[in-house]
């Protein structure tokens, strides 16, 4: 049983409507992640925040909105969104001092019609 | 050149084959490895973290060769539910980011 929870499940919506993914981690973790993942290609880091600073932001286009509010929650805020943004939208999270590794959440799966 | 690079396969193999799957990446001031698993549809899942000596664990063993920047996965005796795409995963100097290959997918046959 993972320590990420991710909501909703799966998500789907128009061009012109705004939505939020929620992700909540139960490990004390002081990192979190949001990662992209369409159809047949690797993993893209989106954006991490590291003791609820942003401290990587990969270009992300503006229409996506992350909000870090406390160590365990991270937010993934969307509006007028492109059909191209359709993947699998992934949470993570680690603990910054060590080597110790990331953990998922089980994703959001986002279809833009 | 990317920071972690592996093989896209397919690797089709049937059942009680030995596989392995290599990964190089690129900066040599990395710090820790992992090989991860990930099922179609589904969130990728930590397989083993990887250390200098070498670990086993059951059917599984990584590798890690430092000098030549390249880490090793082997499965033994493979099993229909090993089928999955494999995820080469390396932290490096920044402890907040983790690089990710674009994976190895496995088929294993009957």
């Amino acid at each position: 049983e993972t320590g990420v929870t991710q909501t909703p499940r799966h998500l789907v919506m128009g061009m012109t409507n705004k939505k939020s993914l929620k992700c909540e981690q139960h490990l004390g973790h002081n990192a979190m992640y949001w990662y992209k993942q369409s159809a047949k290609k690797p993993l893209e880091l989106m954006f991490v925040y590291s003791l609820e600073e942003r401290v990587e932001n990969n270009s992300v286009p503006s229409r996506f909105s992350p909000e870090c509010p406390n160590s365990s929650h991270l937010f993934l805020h969307l509006h007028t969104l492109q059909p191209e943004d359709s993947a699998l939208y992934l949470c993570a999270s680690s603990q910054v001092e060590g080597t110790d590794t990331q953990y998922f959440g089980p994703g959001t799966r986002l279809t833009v019609l | 050149r990317k920071e972690v690079e592996q093989d896209p396969g397919p690797f089709n193999v049937p059942e009680g084959a030995t596989v392995a799957f290599n990964c190089t990446y690129s900066n040599s001031a990395s710090q820790s490895f992992f090989w991860y698993r990930q099922d179609c549809r589904k969130e990728p899942k930590l397989l083993m973290s990887v250390y200098s000596s070498g670990n086993e664990d059951g059917r599984f063993t990584a590798q890690l060769n430092r000098a030549s920047q390249y880490i090793s996965l082997l499965i033994r005796d493979s099993k229909l539910s090993d089928s999955a795409t494999y995820l080469c995963v390396v932290n490096s100097y920044n402890f907040n980011k983790f690089y990710f290959g674009s994976g190895t997918k496995l088929n294993v046959k009957p």
